[in-house]
């Protein structure tokens, strides 16, 4: 079983819709979670962290659920410019915290 | 501005040759990590250090080595021995606290010819 998984999509969906994706991780020692975004052929980058007891940032919810080992991300009124894919990221304790990516998600928004 | 810096953008590299892959961050971070990337895929950790003269493999590390002989640098070698590199590199810090993310660099777009 991977670290981090994620369902690759692609999510298809029209501007002004939201969508939400997941993202489990196998490892209870987990002890932090972010979501980053990646445009094609550029590096990720950080979009935000994800609190327990969950946060928001405009129009980007995020949330963990640390019994279920999952975390996810919403987007309300998605633009075009949203199209991207994103990645969940966990970091685990265990000496040294190595930040592990899964797959992505690609998510492409319509007119 | 703060950031992290990798050079150069495009590398192209005949068969049998040793690269080298910089990467610099002005960020004060103490650790630095390398990534790569394929088209379609995940990142998977080449190498990763937490402080300086000291590094660790990841899960990909066979055909790199690395040094950090210097907070600011965290050079990546690609050797002869890696069969299949060409890929998209990706050098990232972090402050060590668990709770902050990492930055990445704008990436190594490595080819062989």
């Amino acid at each position: 079983r991977k670290e981090v998984e994620q369902d690759p999509g692609p999510f298809n969906v029209p501007e002004g819709a939201t969508v939400a994706f997941n993202c489990t991780y196998s490892n209870s020692a987990s002890q932090s979670f972010f979501w980053y975004r990646q445009d094609c052929r550029k590096e990720p980058k950080l979009l935000m962290s994800v609190y327990s007891s969950g946060n928001e940032d405009g129009r980007f919810t995020a949330q963990l659920n640390r019994a279920s080992q999952y975390i996810s991300l919403l987007i309300r009124d998605s633009k075009l410019s949203d199209s991207a894919t994103y990645l969940c990221v966990v970091k685990t304790s265990g000496g040294s915290y190595i930040p592990t990516f899964g797959r992505g998600t690609s998510l492409i928004v319509h007119p | 501005d703060g950031g992290i810096t990798q050079s150069p953008k495009y590398l192209f590299r005949k068969e049998g040759q040793n690269v080298t892959l910089s990467c610099e961050q002005n960020l004060n971070h103490d650790a630095m990590y390398w990534y790569r990337q394929d088209p379609g895929q995940g990142l998977r950790l080449i190498y990763y250090s937490q402080i300086v003269n000291d590094f660790q493999k990841g899960d990909i590390a066979e055909g790199y080595s690395v040094s950090r002989e210097k907070k600011e640098s965290f050079p990546l070698t690609v050797t002869s021995a890696q069969k299949n590199p060409t890929a998209f590199y990706l050098c990232a810090s972090s402050h060590p606290l668990v709770g902050r993310g990492a930055f990445f660099g704008q990436g190594t777009r490595l080819t062989v010819v």
